[in-house]
């Protein structure tokens, strides 16, 4: 079964930073790219990063631009962010995604800026 | 960043036609057509269909997209209870060489 598993959300207060991960499974992860997309509540979806398989062509939404990381290990399998500088506006839910056609999502992991 | 306008709302009757749409520019939309995908409501995203507006398998033939111009639409025909959920468009921004959203709609099956 293809599957994405998000983890390492939590409350963090403004300025501080966070790591999310994302374990892939079911699939050749390092033949897509992948994705990191936030929906704050009550909101839409907001593209925040993605790169290439080979960690190539990254890019960033111009809200996150300097102030997260977007990486991936393909040993294992994995997609990470580092977020540093935490904003209260960057409270969201967090969901990985594969693909630039989006296909497969995961369930997404919580990640509350508030002091 | 600049992103992509739907309506915030849509309301059919049950077993009726929507058309949702979603509209962009010759960056986006104009440049490769957009992604559609359905969230309801507690769910993460599904996706109904790729950029060339094909279906990814299971997803039902009642989901029609299509693309004109700089206009992206959605038609969902014979409207079902389980329809109702927000619709997103998705699609690659040339000139921001970012992904952009649109800011979804609320389809209401009556």
């Amino acid at each position: 079964e293809v599957q994405l598993v998000e983890s390492g959300g939590g409350l963090v207060q403004p300025g501080r930073s966070l790591r999310l991960s994302c374990a892939a499974s079911g699939f050749t992860f390092d033949n897509h790219p992948m994705h990191w997309v936030r929906q704050a509540p009550g909101k839409g979806l907001e593209w925040v990063s993605g790169l290439g398989g080979n960690s190539c062509c990254i890019g960033y939404a111009d809200s996150v631009k300097g102030r997260f990381t977007v990486s991936r290990d393909n040993a294992k399998n994995s997609l990470y962010l580092q977020m540093t500088s935490l904003r209260p506006e960057d409270t969201a839910l967090y969901y990985c995604v594969r693909d630039d056609a989006f296909d497969i999502w995961g369930q997404g992991t919580v990640v509350t800026v508030s002091s | 960043q600049a992103g992509l306008t739907q309506p915030p709302s849509v309301s059919k009757d049950l077993r009726q036609t929507a058309t949702l749409t979603c509209a962009g520019n010759t960056n986006n939309v104009g440049f490769r057509g957009a992604a559609w995908l359905q969230q309801r409501q507690g769910h993460p995203p599904k996706l109904l269909s790729y950029r060339d507006n094909s279906r990814p398998s299971g997803v039902s033939e009642r989901f029609s997209p299509s693309w004109s111009g700089n206009t992206a639409s959605l038609t969902i025909t014979g409207l079902q209870p389980e329809d109702e959920a927000d619709y997103y468009c998705l699609a690659w921004d040339t000139s921001h060489s970012a992904w952009v959203f649109g800011g979804g709609t609320k389809l209401n099956v009556l």
